[in-house]
């Protein structure tokens, strides 16, 4: 699999239900950051979860971190159709050079009334 | 807030022909990124900047491609001769310090080289 690689790559549910996105990594990281993009749109910064973190919490956003899984999740809780988008983890990798964000190819979520 | 802003937010272009792309990036920042989104793929990272030189690059950056901070507000991305398959939005993205701090993304340049 690929770095930042998220499941499942597609989500429907009904307005009022709960979303979860699962991110997958392989290397080691500073942090993951969570994206939502709206079609054709820029990318809006969600929630970033540092290394020595385990869970964090913005509104109706819950991220968790197993760095020793690699893995992250974004719950998204009472969802609305206006989180109708998608969702990007990206990674800030441990290397040398400039701290590039990887990132993942991402779950559209959409939300029925 | 303070954002990251990006001109033009779309750019149609003919193949071969030079285009560069302006970002201003959020003026307490000092690491500067630029990153692209082939349509229906994900976003790719290009090249980072810090202290007036690239600081790592993607294999996508080869020559054709050069970034420039030509007057201390300005981040600028230039492909000299375009090719069809340059054809994707742009993002342009800072941050303040390194491996802890967010990126923030400006809204993109839609590039479409025909």
């Amino acid at each position: 699999s690929q770095q930042g690689e998220e499941d499942p790559q597609a989500l429907s549910i009904q307005e009022g239900e709960n979303a979860t996105m699962n991110c997958s990594y392989k290397t080691s990281i500073n942090n993951l950051q969570w994206y939502r993009q709206n079609s054709g749109r820029g990318l809006v910064h969600l929630i970033l979860i540092r290394s020595n973190e385990r869970e964090k919490h913005s509104g109706r956003l819950r991220v968790t971190l197993d760095t020793s899984k690699k893995s992250s999740s974004l719950l998204i809780t009472a969802s609305r159709a206006a989180d109708t988008a998608s969702y990007f983890c990206a990674t800030d990798e441990v290397t040398g050079g400039g701290n590039k964000l990887t990132f993942g190819t991402g779950t559209q979520l959409k939300v029925e009334l | 807030e303070p954002e990251v802003t990006q001109t033009p937010s779309h750019q149609v272009t003919q193949m071969g022909q030079e285009v560069i792309l302006r970002c201003v990036p959020i003026s307490n920042h000092l690491y500067f990124y630029w990153y692209r989104q082939i349509l229906g793929q994900k976003v790719e990272f290009l090249v980072s900047f810090y202290n007036n030189e690239i600081s790592e690059k993607s294999e996508i950056f080869d020559d054709q491609f050069s970034v420039e901070r030509p007057d201390g507000s300005n981040f600028t991305l230039k492909i000299r001769s375009t090719k069809l398959e340059d054809s994707a939005m742009y993002f342009c993205a800072s941050r303040r310090t390194v491996g802890k701090e967010t990126q923030y993304f400006g809204p993109g340049t839609r590039l479409l080289v025909l």
